[in-house]
């Protein structure tokens, strides 16, 4: 079983929808959570952090962290076509990061 | 503006040769990491940085090299005992190496002729 999973998806939505992105973990000792988007052909860029149970909110982007239920998800409101990228969740111990597959999402106009 | 660059965007290698990947990062940041992309495999970590003149192993060390001669530099080599080194090759950074998120170059392919 690996650490993080996260599921690939594709994932496609209609302009506007709200998307659901999740992954799930087995190590208790993740302390730190992270988001990152990635474009085609370019580098992730961090979008939330977070570091405790509950709801971190910026904009559009919703990121939970549920410690007891080993459960992280990141809720995109509104979604736009400029958000079609993939999605990658990230946990860190002690400043090592481990990344799920990421999940590929499309917004169609 | 501050950032991450990564060289060359793309990069072709005999066999038999060595390559060598540049990252440059001008944010200060003490540590520097190295990740291998591939398709449907997330992120692994190949070699990491906390400090000049220091570097540990990460998951998949085996085949490539490291230096850290600098605060702002940590060169990648890919060597020829890498038998299957296709794959994105991203660089990353962070104030420090324990509680601070990493922030990502726009990386590397590199390709076997």
């Amino acid at each position: 079983q690996k650490e993080v999973e996260q599921d690939p998806g594709p994932l496609s939505v209609p302009e506007g929808a709200i998307v659901s992105l999740n992954c799930t973990y087995s190590n208790s000792a993740f302390q730190y959570f992270m988001w990152y988007r990635q474009y085609s052909r370019k580098g992730p860029e961090l979008l939330m952090y977070t570091y405790s149970s509950g709801n971190k909110e910026d904009g559009r982007f919703t990121a939970q962290v549920d410690k007891s239920s080993k459960y992280i998800s990141l809720f995109i409101r509104d979604s736009q076509p400029s958000d079609s990228a993939t999605y990658l969740c990230a946990m860190s111990e002690w400043g090592k990061l481990i990344f799920g597959q990421g999940t590929e999402l499309s917004v169609k106009p | 503006d501050g950032g991450i660059t990564q060289s060359p965007k793309y990069l072709f290698r005999k066999e038999g040769q060595n390559v060598t990947l540049s990252c440059e990062q001008n944010l200060n940041h003490d540590a520097m990491y190295w990740y291998r992309q591939d398709p449907g495999q997330g992120l692994r970590l190949i070699y990491y940085s906390q400090i000049v003149n220091d570097f540990q192993k990460g998951d998949i060390a085996e085949g490539y090299s490291v230096s850290r001669e600098k605060k702002e530099s940590f060169p990648l080599t890919v060597t020829s005992a890498q038998k299957n080194p296709t794959a994105f090759y991203l660089c990353a950074s962070s104030t420090d190496s324990v509680n601070q998120p990493q922030h990502f170059g726009d990386g590397t392919r590199l390709s076997i002729l």
